[in-house]
């Protein structure tokens, strides 16, 4: 089975572009969560979406937004890039909307020049 | 607010050794405690968690774990280290209710393995 899927692996974009982060989650699983891992840092929670909807944010700007499809895929979107935002970008999928059990993905590599 | 700690940024032990990694959390019940592992430039692979009943927890790897509610630590063990263990461990608590999602990590701790 495969496991949680993230596209593309590396991303290099500027300043002031927007990036869109794509998600697949575990085949069943309806719970997708965000977070971002800057270098040297334990991994922040962005959002969580769940049946489509969101469940949970954490203390990101507005500049960051997220949906989540009819077949519980993802997208993180981030707007008016800074260079602070250069960081991992880990997906992790979950069975129910507690993520009491997450699965994570290999992560997207963002660098803001 | 909830927070998790640990203390340890590099750990460096010999292969064969034993390995102890800490972690301590702040939060006002009893929280699940997860440890993951990550290699460079890997996502994050869950090693064990912690919810209720025995306080000792196996898990994958030869890893175990113990909580102990009374210094609110949750330390991560291992009898015998491989090289292949060498990575970034992070201590993580969360989800704070049945609603919730969100998952707070520590700094994580770097093994280095002398061989």
């Amino acid at each position: 089975d495969a496991g949680v899927t993230q596209s593309p692996t590396h991303l290099i974009k500027t300043r002031g572009q927007q990036v869109t982060l794509r998600c697949s989650p575990i085949s069943g699983h309806k719970s997708v969560s965000w977070y971002q891992q800057v270098l040297g840092q334990g991994p922040q929670f962005i959002f969580q979406y769940y049946e489509k909807e969101e469940r949970g944010r954490g203390n990101f700007p507005d500049r960051f937004s997220a949906r989540q499809f009819p077949n519980y895929s993802s997208e993180l979107n981030v707007n008016a890039l800074l260079l602070g935002d250069s960081a991992l970008y880990l997906c992790a999928s979950s069975p129910q909307r507690q993520n009491t059990e997450a699965f994570f993905g290999q992560g997207t590599r963002l660098t803001v020049v | 607010a909830q927070s998790v700690t640990q203390p340890d940024i590099h750990i460096t032990v010999s292969e064969g050794a034993s390995l102890e990694l800490r972690c301590n959390y702040s939060y006002g019940a009893t929280p699940y405690l997860f440890w993951y592992v990550q290699s460079p430039g890997q996502g994050l692979q869950l090693l064990l968690k912690y919810f209720s009943g025995d306080t000792l927890v196996q898990g994958i790897k030869g890893f175990e774990a113990e909580f102990k509610r009374s210094q609110s630590s949750f330390n991560l063990r291992k009898p015998s280290v491989h090289w292949s263990d060498a990575a970034e461990y992070f201590c993580a608590v969360g989800p704070f209710d049945s609603s919730a999602s969100k998952i707070i990590f520590g700094s994580g701790t770097r093994l280095s393995i002398r061989p």
